[in-house]
């Protein structure tokens, strides 16, 4: 059974930098074809997709983000970290981090979500 | 980045009636799609992907059709369980974008 979760801080002040973890179980990030992907929700509105990393290290960035967005991974320990910097109020959503599926990576599996709230 | 719009963004619906959500895209992504359900506070859920395949454990009451720019949800016969959002996002090419949504809400 594939699990996530997300944490991290619920509060973070404008131009400050967020740090989030996801923590899974249930896969390997190191076998082929595997994935773990960063959407995001602000209150009331729709999906928004941030980025992924893959088994091999790779990533992919939303061009809009691109400028303040890594992810990184540590097999290791099942986690994936999510660092933005700069944020500011728009910033403010839930946090998802997903499981993708092999080689295809849409999400099948969503952690419960974080919300992060940006405010002075 | 592609351009996924929903139609309609929202409307009601009665318990049993058959309920069809479109999605159309701004470029052809053959069929590579994806439809998830959001319920009120809680993650989005994979309902189906390439368009037409039910994701494991979802009802049969859920399908998924189209390909090329235009696709569609159909809920066969809606259950209390089914009033919710619903999001297509396309995989085609990055970003994976998704729809603005559209919401179910009870009649």
């Amino acid at each position: 059974q594939i699990t996530l979760k997300e944490s991290g801080p619920t509060l973070v002040k404008p131009t400050q930098p967020l740090t989030l973890t996801c923590t899974f179980s249930g896969f390997s990030l190191s076998a082929k074809g595997v994935g773990v992907g960063w959407i995001r929700q602000p209150p009331g509105k729709a999906l928004e997709w941030l980025g992924l990393i893959f088994w091999d290290d790779d990533t992919r960035y939303s061009p809009s983000l691109s400028n303040r967005l890594t992810i990184t991974k540590d097999t290791s320990k099942n986690q994936v970290v999510l660092t933005m910097t700069d944020l500011g109020p728009v910033d403010t959503a839930t946090y998802y981090c997903a499981h993708t599926f092999p080689h295809f990576y849409f999400f099948d599996s969503w952690g419960q979500g974080t919300l992060v709230t940006v405010s002075s | 980045a592609i351009r996924l719009t929903q139609s309609p963004s929202s409307f009601s619906a009665s318990t049993g009636d058959r309920v069809t959500i479109t999605c159309r895209a701004s470029l052809d992504i053959s069929t590579y799609l994806a439809w998830y359900q959001q319920e009120p506070g809680k993650a989005p859920k994979l309902l189906i992907y390439t368009a037409s395949t039910l994701q494991s454990g979802v009802p049969s009451r859920f399908s998924g059709s189209g390909s090329g720019t235009d696709f569609t949800l159909t809920i066969s016969r809606l259950q209390s369980e089914d009033f919710a959002t619903y999001y297509c996002q396309q995989f085609y090419t990055y970003p994976h974008t998704f729809g603005q949504g559209t919401k179910v809400e009870m009649k």
